[in-house]
This record gives structure tokens, sequence and C-alpha cells, in this order.
């Protein structure tokens, strides 16, 4: 079990709400990373943060942001839901700067659920 | 879109037997790494293998990296039930900033 926790674990919105989801660092990483993995899917990569700066993005629309914090925990938010934004959504921690570069510890995931 | 293809996307094998798991991928990295999920849970980081390396060990998981081919392969030998899951690689993309996964291969180990 790694040391990356996230809260909460399950999570019901409506479409069109707004949601925060959060996530604390491994001891040690200054990086934090967050996937979207839908079922039967493999993660996609949201975006990085390193040392409170957004520094890598994938695929996402604006309505997806975040936060670092100076401890290095980090808040995912997700504005205008949709019923395609229901998934796990999954953060790791790292340490380096350069997410793919070291290896990543991942946190148990939120389920959330639009409808 | 996802830089890594896992192939099979699903493996049925006895305990004891050993598993083979393939990924391709697309465009130059610097590494490849190959995780574990369990039940739709986090993942869980197996094993790293830079671009100038070509074999890794780590106890019964051994990984290859062809950048020829642009391709690895995860073989993990003496398989128990406790390694049914499914596995998925990642490759680095964007200088290191972006971290791409494959769709994963779901391996069941009956006992």
């Amino acid at each position: 079990e790694t040391g990356v926790t996230q809260s909460p674990t399950h999570l019901i919105k409506t479409r069109g709400q707004q949601v925060t989801l959060r996530c604390s660092s491994q001891s040690g990483h200054n990086t934090v990373s967050w996937y979207q993995q839908a079922l039967g899917q493999g993660p996609q990569f949201i975006f990085q943060y390193y040392r409170e700066e957004e520094n890598g993005r994938g695929n996402f629309p604006p309505r997806f942001s975040g936060l670092q914090f100076p401890n290095y925990s980090s808040e995912l938010n997700v504005n205008a839901l949709e019923l395609d934004d229901s998934a796990l959504y999954l953060c790791a921690s790292s340490k380096g700067g350069q997410v793919a570069t070291y290896e990543q510890y991942f946190g148990p995931g939120t389920r959330l659920t639009v409808t | 879109s996802q830089q890594g293809e896992e192939d099979p996307q699903a493996l049925s094998i006895q305990e004891g037997e050993n598993a083979t798991m393939n990924c391709s991928y697309k465009t130059s990295i610097n590494n490849l790494q190959w995780y574990r999920q369990n039940s739709g849970r986090g993942l869980v980081h197996l094993i790293l293998i830079r671009s100038n390396e070509r074999e890794k060990h780590s106890g019964r998981l051994r990984v290859t990296l062809d950048t020829s081919k642009k391709s690895s392969s995860l073989l993990i030998t003496a398989s128990r039930a406790a390694d049914t899951a499914s596995y998925f690689c990642a490759t680095d993309e964007g200088g290191g900033f972006k971290t791409i996964f494959g769709a994963g291969t779901r391996l069941f180990v009956k006992a």
C-alpha cells in the first residue's frame, strides 16, 4: 500500500455541477499527476503539477483544473460535469518534476458517478 | 490517445504457468513502465526500464525492451492466483511531462 490517499472514495453528482477531488502525496514526493480511468480502459493522463505549477497536460478541456499546495497535496476540480466524466479518478505522486521519468505511487482512486 | 497498446487484451492461464504480455508504442521514449491494477483500484508500479536498457528483472518479473521495434514484453514466471489483475504499460511523452498508458492486459490465473 502506498502513502497516497484520496478523498472521497465515492461521489455522485448531477450533470452541470462542479466537483473537487483531493489527494495527499507520499512523503518526499513533489510531483503529483491526475488520471481519469473509464471502465475497462487504461488511465488517461489529465495533468501533472510540480512545485505548485501545472507543467504537463493531456487532452482534457479547461473545465478540468487543479491545484497543488505547498505541502504537495493536490486537488482536481471539474466544472460543468458531463455524463462522460463518470470514471475512476486516480492521483499519483512521484519525485523529480517529470512525472513519466520516475515510478509513480498511486492512490486508491475516487469513483465519480455523474447522473 | 493511447501510446502503448497491450497484447493480448485478456489472458487466462493455470497457476504455475508463465504469462507473457506485450506492449507496443508509437513514438520514441525515454523509459517504459509496467503497472498492475487489482479490481479497478489504484495502480502498483512493477518495473521501469530505460530506453538504453534491453532487459530488466525483478523477482518473478522479466521485462524486455526493443526500441527498434517500439515494443516491450512483461513475463511473469510461475504465476500465482494472486497475480490475477490488469497489467498496463506506460510510456513517457512530451519530454517526460506526460505519462501515456495502454488499454491493458487482463490476466486471470486459475488455481
